[in-house]
Order: C-alpha cells, then sequence, then structure tokens
C-alpha cells in the first residue's frame, strides 16, 4: 500500500520568502515520488519527480525538493516566492511495477505582497 | 501539439442519468488515465489503459461506472445512473509508455455536477 500526507491545507507566505510545502509518504517499496502544480482552471502540471537518482531534485519555476529515506519525506521548497506561484501543489507516489499514482490532498499557497 | 483535451469541461445532469465524457490523449500517447478530483482532494486514480484493454480498474468505485478505449487513442468514461456523489472534477491524463519514470500529462478536466 501507499499514500502520502502533507501536512497544511493552507500555507501562505510573504513575496520574497521561503517557500516549504510539506509531504510525508508510506510505500512498501521504494517508491518514485512527484510534486504537480494546479493553477485555476488548468490541469496538473509537473514540477518534479525523484526516481531514485539524486537525493535532491531541481523542477521547474525555481522549486526543488529534497527525497529523505530516514524521514520518509519529500518535501517542496523554493527560495524566493513569487506571486505567479500561488497555486494548489499535490505531493504523489508510485510504487515500481504499479501505473497509478496516489495523490495527497494538496496545500493551496497563497503568497502576500 | 496540443495536449491532453477533455470534453465537455463542464457537464450538468439530473440524477439519475447517463453521462459520457471524453478524453483525447497527446498523440502517440498508449498510456492513459482517469482520476476523480473531489471537492478539497487529490485526484484519485479510477482506471489505466495501456492501448486498448483496461490494465488496471480498481480505482473504479462501482459498476456504474465504465471507460472504454477502443482503438488506444480517444477514451470515454461512462457513468449509469448519476448520483448526487458522482460530482467531482474528472481528470484524464496521457504518457508515451509505462513506468515510473513516465511523466503523465494531465488535461483540465471535466467538471461534473449531478442536481
Amino acid at each position: 500500500a501507499q499514500s502520502v500526507t502533507q501536512l497544511g491545507s493552507h500555507v501562505s507566505v510573504s513575496e520574497g520568502a521561503l517557500v516549504l510545502l510539506r509531504c510525508n509518504y508510506s510505500s512498501s517499496v521504494p517508491p518514485y515520488l512527484f510534486w504537480y502544480v494546479q493553477y485555476p482552471n488548468q490541469g496538473l502540471q509537473l514540477l518534479l519527480k525523484y526516481t531514485s537518482a539524486a537525493t535532491l531534485v531541481k523542477g521547474i519555476n525555481g522549486f526543488e525538493a529534497e527525497f529523505k529515506k530516514s524521514e520518509t519525506s519529500f518535501h517542496l521548497t523554493k527560495p524566493s516566492a513569487h506571486m505567479s506561484d500561488a497555486a494548489e501543489y499535490f505531493c504523489a507516489v508510485r510504487s515500481f511495477g504499479n501505473e497509478k499514482l496516489t495523490f495527497g490532498t494538496g496545500t493551496r499557497l497563497t503568497i502576500i505582497p | 501539439g496540443a495536449g491532453v483535451s477533455q470534453t465537455p469541461s463542464n457537464k450538468v445532469t439530473e440524477k439519475g442519468k447517463y453521462v459520457e465524457l471524453r478524453c483525447d490523449p497527446i498523440s502517440g500517447h498508449t498510456a492513459l488515465y482517469w482520476y476523480r478530483q473531489s471537492l478539497g482532494q487529490g485526484p484519485e486514480f479510477l482506471i489505466y489503459f495501456q492501448g486498448t484493454g483496461a490494465a488496471d480498474d480498481s480505482g473504479l468505485p462501482n459498476d456504474r461506472f465504465f471507460a472504454v478505449r477502443p482503438e488506444g487513442s480517444v477514451s470515454t468514461l461512462k457513468i449509469q445512473r448519476t448520483e448526487r456523489g458522482d460530482s467531482a472534477v474528472y481528470l484524464c491524463a496521457s504518457s508515451l509508455n509505462q513506468g515510473a519514470n513516465t511523466e503523465a500529462f494531465f488535461g483540465q478536466g471535466t467538471r461534473l455536477t449531478v442536481v
């Protein structure tokens, strides 16, 4: 069985401040982990993915995430928030040999001017 | 080229009616997925096609839900005897092939409202 938990359904940060969105996973086999972003009235867009190569993964729009097996975490960070980062962010897990993604409940990121 | 296209973008139907939701994947993508996203939740897996066949339909909630992909391209999700609890955004995604390293591209979804 696999699952993800996103702590904080809503996160607000000031423009220019650090963005930290938390994701913890549960998987009985080595996982593949993903972060997706969903802008209003748009489809999900892949930000970055971890597939057992480097533990620090860099994605689009300045985001990155670090896979920490000991903490079963895959938190998403960005050093300096932009107004355009306001969106809903989903963490997802897929296990080897399993084609389906299991998503977390999402975190809505608000940027304060 | 075009991304994943879903039609209609919005559908309002009466309880008990039958609905069909259509997904046009990216050309050449062999894998196609359907997910359902209820308000305030993350997407939940419904079914996965590899080519024309449903490789995993374990997420379909009951026998009122059915999906087809007869020619290995366009897919239709069919819901019979709709219930108010079926109201959600139905998302379709496609990928070039299978495997965890493959990126799935999502459509904008069909918002289904059952009244």
